[in-house]
């Protein structure tokens, strides 16, 4: 099926430094969200977006919607020991429709 | 506050014997989706309810099957679990409105023997 391209695919990274990942897509969605997912456990919800140009901030994490509509960076400033996970962007046409996901970025932080 | 809880967390069964997920939810949302997702890749969409309304996506197998008897739950039907089945299986809830957001239960971890 159709999948979103997220990069990088896995970052390491020194306590203290900021993150940067992106998604990329060849068709426009109306809603991007971002979600973060620990061993064993269910894809926690991050940040939400639902206007193009959209800004938005949760804590140490901001996600930007492209203006193309094809396209959401998500940054993690000063990053902490907790912050490893999976990162997974996913796109949505509609509220009916299925999310789209990215293959995920896995974060790792060295202390 | 759990609002989507599976049960049970892990599951394990035999080759061919059917087994059942639950899901259910408190936030009263339109839709339930159910998700499987294996190691290191994506969560897979295998169908989803729209209040009664089954949608199934057209790479679900037949092995699989869901009900949804009410607004709070919802079940996943693995009528003969195969070897290729063991994953992580993941419930999700949204309202279904045009601008919406899913929210992830915890998964339930499905072992195959």
């Amino acid at each position: 099926g159709q999948q979103l391209n997220q990069s990088p695919q896995s970052m390491f990274i020194q306590e203290g430094e900021d993150v940067s990942m992106n998604c990329t897509s060849s068709s426009i969605f109306n809603t991007w969200l971002w979600y973060k997912q620990e061993p064993g456990e269910g894809p926690v919800l991050l940040i939400a977006l639902y206007k193009a140009g959209e800004l938005t901030s949760n804590g140490r994490l901001t996600a930007q919607f492209g203006i193309t509509r094809k396209d959401s960076f998500l940054n993690i400033s000063a990053s902490i020991p907790s912050d490893v996970g999976i990162y997974f962007c996913a796109g949505q046409l509609t509220g009916n429709t299925p999310l789209v996901f990215g293959k995920g970025t896995r974060l790792s932080v060295i202390a | 506050d759990a609002m989507v809880i599976q049960n049970p967390r892990y599951q394990v069964t035999q080759f061919g014997k059917p087994v059942t997920l639950s899901c259910s939810q408190t936030l009263n949302h339109n839709v339930m989706y159910w998700y499987q997702q294996k190691s290191s890749q994506a969560p897979k969409l295998l169908f989803h309810y729209y209040d009664k309304d089954f949608n199934n996506e057209a790479d679900t197998p037949d092995n699989f099957q869901s009900r949804r008897p009410n607004t709070s739950f919802c079940f996943l039907d693995i009528r003969s679990p195969g070897l290729g089945d063991a994953a992580m299986y993941l419930c999700a809830t949204s309202r279904g409105t045009s601008t919406d957001t899913q929210y992830f239960g915890p998964g339930t971890r499905l072992t195959v023997l």
